[in-house]
C-alpha cells in the first residue's frame, strides 16, 4: 500500500497570505489527523476528520481550518499567516482514528516570512 | 486538561550505553503508543501497549506499560548511532478521537 502523501512538501509564504495543504491517506483509512510541529516542540494536535466530519479540534485559532472529502483526502487551510505559523505540518491517517496507530506523512514544511 | 509528560527532554549518550525515556499521563490511558522521528523525518510508529504491566521487546528496545496504565517507559540497550532521533509517547484522550503526544525525548549518540 502506498503511504500517506502530503503536498506540497515545502512552502514559503509571507505574512497575511493564506495557504492550503493537502493530505492523501493510506487507502482504506478514513481518519485523518493534522499536527503542527515547531522546532524543539512536540506534536500539537490541530484537528481530526472522519468521513468528512470534524470530530475533534485542538487549541488553535480559527485561522486554522480543515476539511475532508468523500475520498478521505483532507486539506487544511491557514488564513492570515503569521510568522509563528512557520512549522512542519504533519498529517496522519488511520482506519478509524482515536486510539489506533497513526501513520504519518512526510509533512509540509511551511516558512512564513 | 489531560497531559502526557515525557522526560528527559534530551539525552546524549556514548554509543554502547543504555538509554531510557519515561512517559507519564495525568489520567489513565486505554493504550500507549511509541513513535520515533529521525532528524528531518516524520514520526514512525514503533509499538502499542494495551494491558496493565505489559512489557514488549523489539530487539534492543524494551517497552513497558505501568500497572496503573498512567506511565510507560522505553529502554534501549547498548545504543547505536542508528538510534538517534526523537522518541514520542502518545495516548488517546478519553472519549475523543484525539491522540495526545508527549513532548518527546531527543536522543543523541556519540560514536
Amino acid at each position: 500500500k502506498a503511504g500517506v502523501t502530503q503536498t506540497p512538501r515545502y512552502l514559503i509564504k509571507t505574512r497575511g497570505q493564506q495557504v492550503t495543504l493537502s493530505c492523501s491517506p493510506i487507502s482504506g483509512h478514513r481518519s485523518v489527523s493534522w499536527y503542527q510541529q515547531t522546532p524543539g516542540q512536540g506534536l500539537q494536535f490541530l484537528f481530526e476528520y472522519f468521513s468528512e466530519t470534524q470530530r475533534n479540534k485542538g487549541n488553535f485559532p480559527g485561522r486554522f481550518s480543515g476539511r475532508q472529502f468523500s475520498n478521505s483526502r483532507s486539506e487544511m487551510n491557514v488564513s492570515t499567516l503569521e510568522l509563528g505559523d512557520s512549522a512542519l505540518y504533519l498529517c496522519a491517517s488511520s482506519v478509524k482514528g482515536g486510539m489506533e496507530t497513526q501513520y504519518f506523512g512526510p509533512g509540509t514544511r511551511l516558512l512564513v516570512l | 486538561g489531560q497531559q502526557v509528560m515525557q522526560i528527559p527532554q534530551y539525552q546524549h549518550v556514548q554509543e554502547g550505553e543504555d538509554f531510557t525515556t519515561y512517559c507519564n499521563s495525568s489520567t489513565t490511558l486505554s493504550n500507549i503508543q511509541w513513535y520515533k522521528q529521525r532528524p528531518g523525518g516524520h514520526p514512525v510508529f514503533l509499538i502499542q501497549l494495551v494491558k496493565s504491566g505489559e512489557v514488549k521487546k523489539q530487539k534492543r528496545l524494551t517497552f513497558q506499560f505501568g500497572e496503573a496504565k498512567k506511565n510507560s517507559s522505553l529502554h534501549i540497550t547498548a545504543t547505536q548511532t542508528t538510534d538517534v532521533g526523537t522518541y514520542f509517547c502518545a495516548g488517546p484522550m478519553d472519549s475523543s478521537y484525539k491522540l495526545i503526544f508527549g513532548s518527546g525525548t531527543r536522543l543523541l549518540v556519540r560514536p
